[in-house]
């Protein structure tokens, strides 16, 4: 079964700071998505990473997938409120039709 | 244009009552997907349906969860004899095109309470 594990789980830090947050695995994944999630809505599509130490930004956002394809960064460059919520990781199954979602972690940027 | 829309938003039911929960994915997308989320967790796989193939059910939990698509559209997850550890939130996706990294679009979801 692969499972992926996600750190730290909860975050509360002041707007303006930086901050990374992880996804790890014992397994190798052929894709990885980052998910953010607001109370009482469905998880929304950050970024989707597929190379081996591959580094996307989107704005604020770097993402980066481990070379070996087994972990995963979100970085957050001065963050604002409207970045809290629940960031989610998920990667594309050894099957490659379903992803297996880590817990989450809960991220509160405090004005 | 309309996003994933699910039905109802919110469910008490008592326990050992079925319960069905509706999911209108986004015209044309063929991949639908089901997880469930308890409380502060991540999502866990129920079921996977990809155009007329056989679904991928490895993801239920129990005989007791059962899940439909009709005409490749809506589809229905079905939860017979609830108990109270179905309380959850049931989230369903639809993709252009399952797996391979194409994006999820998700539902807002259905809260299910079991008391």
């Amino acid at each position: 079964t692969q499972l992926l594990e996600q750190s730290p789980q909860f975050l509360s830090i002041q707007e303006g700071e930086n901050l990374t947050v992880y996804c790890n695995s014992s397994s190798v994944f052929s894709s990885l998505q980052w998910y953010r999630q607001e109370p009482g809505e469905g998880p929304v599509l950050l970024v989707t990473v597929v190379t081996g130490g591959e580094v996307k930004k989107l704005k604020r956002l770097t993402f980066q997938f481990g070379d070996a394809r087994k972990d995963s960064s979100l970085h957050i460059t001065a963050a604002q409120p409207g970045d809290t919520g629940l960031y989610l990781c998920a990667g594309l199954d050894n099957y490659g039709q379903n992803f297996v979602f880590g817990p989450g972690t809960r991220l509160s940027v405090l004005p | 244009g309309a996003g994933v829309s699910q039905s109802p938003s919110n469910k008490v039911t008592e326990k050992g009552k079925d319960v069905e929960l509706r999911c209108d994915p986004i015209s044309g997308h063929t991949a639908l997907y089901w997880y469930r989320q308890s409380l502060g967790q991540g999502l866990e796989f129920l079921i996977y349906f990809q155009g007329n193939s056989a679904p991928d059910k490895s993801g239920l939990p129990s005989d007791r969860f059962s899940a439909e698509r009709t005409g490749g559209s809506v589809s229905t997850l079905t939860i017979q004899r609830t108990q109270q550890e179905d309380s959850a939130v049931y989230l369903c996706a639809s993709s252009p095109i399952g797996g391979e990294g194409y994006e999820q679009y998700f539902g807002p979801g259905t809260r299910l309470t079991v008391t």
